[in-house]
């Protein structure tokens, strides 16, 4: 059983480009959450869906969005890129949205904006 | 205030010896994770505990939800656990989201 598998993992875009990032949960996993963690911080909750639905949003600008697919893989999408969204970016997948299931977590895409 | 506070920010200890890591948190929770994250950022998942003591190998994880407080303890500690250590709790209500401290950075030498 692979982990949780993310793309890129690593990234180099420009001010005002738009990126892309992908997150495959494990196999069974139908609960896909983002984080970012800026470093020298602790991860920073973006978004999680479940069962192809947004169940929660961080305190993002607009400029971030994602989705969940068929098959429970994600993507996060940011826009008009600025140098703060430098960070790594963390997807983690569980088995349901609640309850007492814990998180398996990717090794993330860091993203540098220059 | 933060909601959920670790100390220390950084631990230099020497191999051996018996190492902390506290976290505070100041809202109500259902579960409360210890994870460990090496250089070059993958995160690993230690423990996830709702109440009482979890061990794992060298690794103890308590917490005591009363004084909304839990600890990880590192027994007999070796330059492989230099890491981060964060701990994260998932809150009762509202998003189902993991609230991350700061992180530990322990480093243990030889």
């Amino acid at each position: 059983d692979t982990g949780v598998t993310q793309s890129p993992t690593h990234l180099i875009k420009t001010r005002g480009q738009q990126v892309t990032l992908r997150c495959s949960p494990i196999s069974g996993h139908k609960s896909v959450s983002w984080y970012q963690q800026v470093l020298g911080q602790g991860p920073q909750f973006i978004f999680q869906y479940y069962e192809k639905e947004e169940r929660g949003r961080g305190n993002f600008p607009d400029r971030f969005s994602a989705r969940q697919f068929p098959n429970y893989s994600s993507e996060l999408n940011v826009n008009a890129l600025l140098l703060g969204d430098s960070a790594l970016y963390l997807c983690a997948s569980s088995r349901v949205s609640a309850g007492g299931f814990g998180y398996t977590f990717g090794s993330g895409t860091r993203l540098t904006v220059v | 205030k933060n909601e959920v506070e670790q100390s220390p920010q950084n631990l230099t200890a020497q191999e051996g010896e018996f190492i902390t890591i506290n976290c505070s948190y100041s809202v109500g929770i259902s579960a409360l994770h210890w994870l460990q994250q090496h250089p070059g950022g993958g995160i690993v998942s230690l423990f996830m505990l709702s109440s009482g003591k979890k061990k794992h190998g060298r690794l103890i994880a308590t917490i005591n939800i009363q004084e909304k407080h839990s600890s990880l303890h590192i027994t007999a500690s070796h330059p492989r656990d230099s890491a981060v250590y964060i701990c994260a709790f998932r809150v009762i209500q509202g998003a189902q989201k993991l609230v991350f401290g700061q992180g530990t950075r322990l480093t243990i030498n030889p």
